[in-house]
């Protein structure tokens, strides 16, 4: 198994740049994370989902932020337009979600993660 | 809403002496306790989790966890580092019911003295 892929590892862009980063979760995995990773608010949740659909965006920042999941196997978190402050680290992590189990038993709640994206705004 | 406190930024050790992670959690039912190592550059990992049972609960590389309810707290403890063992490490508690989100401490950088 080749984990939860992040592309790209590094970008560097002008304000006011389109950001697009994108995450292949582990196959069979049907819940999938996006977190930022900053020095000032550590990581943040910014937005999940289960089955493809969003289940909560409640820590996406901004509408500048957007996050899509259109099959089970491919997300995307964009930036429109980018600014400085959203230069950090944005990690996409993905977990079974196993119905009719206690998630003590099944482990359901075991997130793995990919490497992060690093963004940098300039 | 939960929350979690990691009280050490920044913790030193010499290789081969024994280490304690302090985390200390906010909230209000039986929690999901994890902690993640986060190596530079690297995505976190996962290094053992409290679900239910038995309070201690052993991880990889060596790294064991206590849970003690009474003072809210998962401490994470090694008996003797390693070099390779320098790196950040984050504390995270979830809900035990239909547990969607975790919440992730502020997380401790070990520093590793040979």
């Amino acid at each position: 198994d080749a984990g939860v892929i992040q592309s790209p590892r590094h970008e560097v862009t002008e304000m006011g740049q389109e950001v697009t980063l994108r995450c292949k979760p582990i196959s069979g995995h049907n819940s999938l994370f996006w977190y930022r990773q900053t020095m000032m608010r550590g990581l943040e949740l910014l937005i999940y989902f289960n089955n493809n659909v969003p289940i909560d965006d409640s820590g996406m920042p901004e509408d500048r932020f957007s996050a899509k999941m259109p099959n089970a196997s491919f997300s995307t978190l964009k930036i429109q337009p980018s600014e400085p402050r959203d230069s950090a680290v944005y990690f996409c992590a993905s977990r079974p979600v196993r119905r009719g189990l206690p998630l003590r038993i099944s482990g359901a709640n075991v997130l793995t993660f990919g490497a992060g994206s690093r963004l940098t705004v300039l | 809403a939960q929350s979690v406190t990691q009280p050490d930024i920044h913790i030193t050790v010499s290789e081969g002496a024994s280490l304690e992670l302090r985390c200390n959690y906010s909230y209000g039912a039986t929690p999901y306790l994890f902690w993640y190592v986060q190596s530079p550059g690297q995505g976190l990992q996962l290094l053992l989790k409290y679900f239910s049972g038995d309070t201690l609960v052993q991880g990889i590389k060596g790294f064991e966890a206590e849970f003690k309810r009474s003072q809210s707290s998962f401490n994470l403890r090694k008996p003797s580092v390693h070099w390779s063992d320098a790196a950040e490490y984050f504390c995270a508690v979830g809900r035990f019911q239909g547990a969607q989100k975790l919440v992730f401490g502020q997380g401790t950088r070990l520093t590793i003295n040979p």
